[in-house]
């Protein structure tokens, strides 16, 4: 199965400021890699799908990127509704493994 | 619009089996598959399983043993079973559409419903 790893664990950052999230595939997943934001109490969302690929209603302020085991998701200029937990996944066969999870915290 | 709701009972017993449906409108469970995922207490997203459009499955190697996952395609409805619950199965468990060809990822999710393993 492929593994995925994710950081930071926890991020703490202020309004305004820009943010990286990593995520670490155990095996080439060319671009099969989606991005999820999940706010307190609600369902995850998906924001990224094939990398870089915004999903509908994501504004531009987040971008996605890599291939093959390294990709980032970069949030410019954080905006309150922003914080919350992000997810990544790698769509490359079943398992669909998630990553562990980063929890972006108000600073 | 596109809607997934989960079904289920809240709380089981341990030992006990766990039946969850998720009925779907807005689109067609022949032209989408249907993944099922669950979420501990505080903690990150796990994948059980999956039913494709054809009504194939394919699951967790970790739940392989007791999980199923069927379909009704003209009641637009899926289904999960899972057997012999402890109480580290407490979880709120999600469907979720699955859009193979378009984006490859999960564009849509059910609200999830909670479940509590306990005596």
């Amino acid at each position: 199965d492929i593994q995925m790893t994710q950081s930071p664990a926890s991020l703490s950052a202020s309004v305004g400021e820009t943010v990286t999230i990593t995520c670490r595939a155990s095996e080439n997943i060319y671009s099969y890699l989606a991005w999820y934001q999940q706010k307190q109490g609600k369902s995850p969302q998906l924001l990224v799908y094939n990398a870089k690929t915004l999903a509908e209603g994501v504004p531009s302020r987040f971008s996605g990127s890599g291939s093959g085991t390294q990709f980032s998701l970069k949030i410019n200029s954080l905006q309150p509704e922003d914080f919350g937990s992000y997810y990544c996944q790698h769509h490359y066969g079943t398992p669909f493994t998630f990553g562990s999870g980063t929890k972006l915290e108000i600073k | 619009q596109v809607q997934l709701k989960e079904s289920g009972p809240g709380l089981v017993a341990p030992s006990q089996s766990l039946s969850i449906t998720c009925t779907v409108s807005g689109f067609s469970l022949t032209s989408y598959d249907i993944s099922w995922i669950r979420q501990p207490p505080g903690k990150g997203l796990e994948w059980l399983g999956v039913i494709w459009t054809g009504g194939g499955t394919n699951y967790n190697s970790a739940f392989m043993s007791r999980l199923s996952i069927s379909k009704d395609n003209s009641k637009s409805q899926v289904f999960l079973k899972m057997n012999s619950l402890q109480t580290d199965d407490t979880a709120i468990y999600y469907c979720v559409r699955d859009d193979g060809i378009t984006t490859g990822a999960m564009d849509y999710w059910g609200q999830g419903t909670s479940v509590t393993v306990s005596s």
